[in-house]
């Protein structure tokens, strides 16, 4: 069965500072993986996602994650944070069976301090 | 207008009520989903549906019943709700060419007293 681990509950980061959020999963084969943003109040919104070819894959608002097989990660990163990251995270995983089902981590929520 | 809205986004309801939740979604996609998302747990699926003929139970489907009612309509039920059932619930579209990218509702936020 797939799952995803999260294994940092809470973050806080400064403006302008970087950050990473780190996702391990557990697939047997190759998998499909995701990152999605919620927002407070808001629905969940895909980030980035990685199906295979490049490990480092780029999204939307200047985040980017690497795939690391020989490590199961799938990490998120973004340069410099903005006051607007703070936001819960979500690592998803999904792949080879034919129900297409996701299997979600339990969530990293970000702080920003100014 | 969103693409996946959800009514109602907040409700309150008793021990006992039975409740319904709906989704609709103008995306014209075919598979719809509904999660809960407890605090620690992230989201879980409870059914899934492929189309209107198809309905599927996820991992937590117990308590719940749900109907497709069209493409685009795709319900939750709480045939009698019950106190740890209060969650935040998600629905969910994804379309047949890209299966797994799903697109989400902004959420109802249901509490069982």
């Amino acid at each position: 069965a797939q799952s995803v681990t999260q294994p940092d509950i809470h973050i806080t980061v400064s403006e302008g500072a970087s950050l990473e959020l780190r996702c391990n999963y557990s697939y047997g084969a190759t998998p499909y993986l995701f990152w999605y943003v919620q927002s407070p109040g808001q629905g969940l919104q895909l980030l980035l996602k990685y199906f295979s070819g490049d490990t480092l894959v780029q999204g939307i608002k200047g985040f980017e994650a690497e795939f690391k097989r020989s490590q199961s990660s799938f990490n998120l990163r973004k340069p410099s944070v903005h006051w607007s990251d703070a936001a819960e995270y979500f690592c998803a995983v999904g792949g080879g069976s034919n129900d297409y089902k996701l299997s979600f981590g339990a969530g990293t929520t970000v702080t920003v301090r100014a | 207008d969103a693409d996946v809205t959800q009514t109602p986004r907040n409700r309150i309801t008793k021990t006992g009520k039975r409740i319904m939740l709906e989704c609709s979604q103008t995306k014209g996609h075919d598979r719809m989903y509904w999660y809960r998302q407890d605090p620690g747990l992230g989201l879980r699926l409870i059914y899934y549906s492929f189309d209107v003929k198809d309905i599927n139970k996820g991992e937590i489907s117990d308590g719940y019943s749900v109907s497709r009612q069209a493409q685009a309509k795709f319900s939750l039920s709480l045939e009698s709700a019950i106190p740890n059932q209060t969650a935040l619930y998600f629905c969910a579209t994804s379309d047949l060419e890209s299966p797994y990218e799903q697109y989400f509702g902004p959420g109802t936020r249901l509490t069982v007293t």
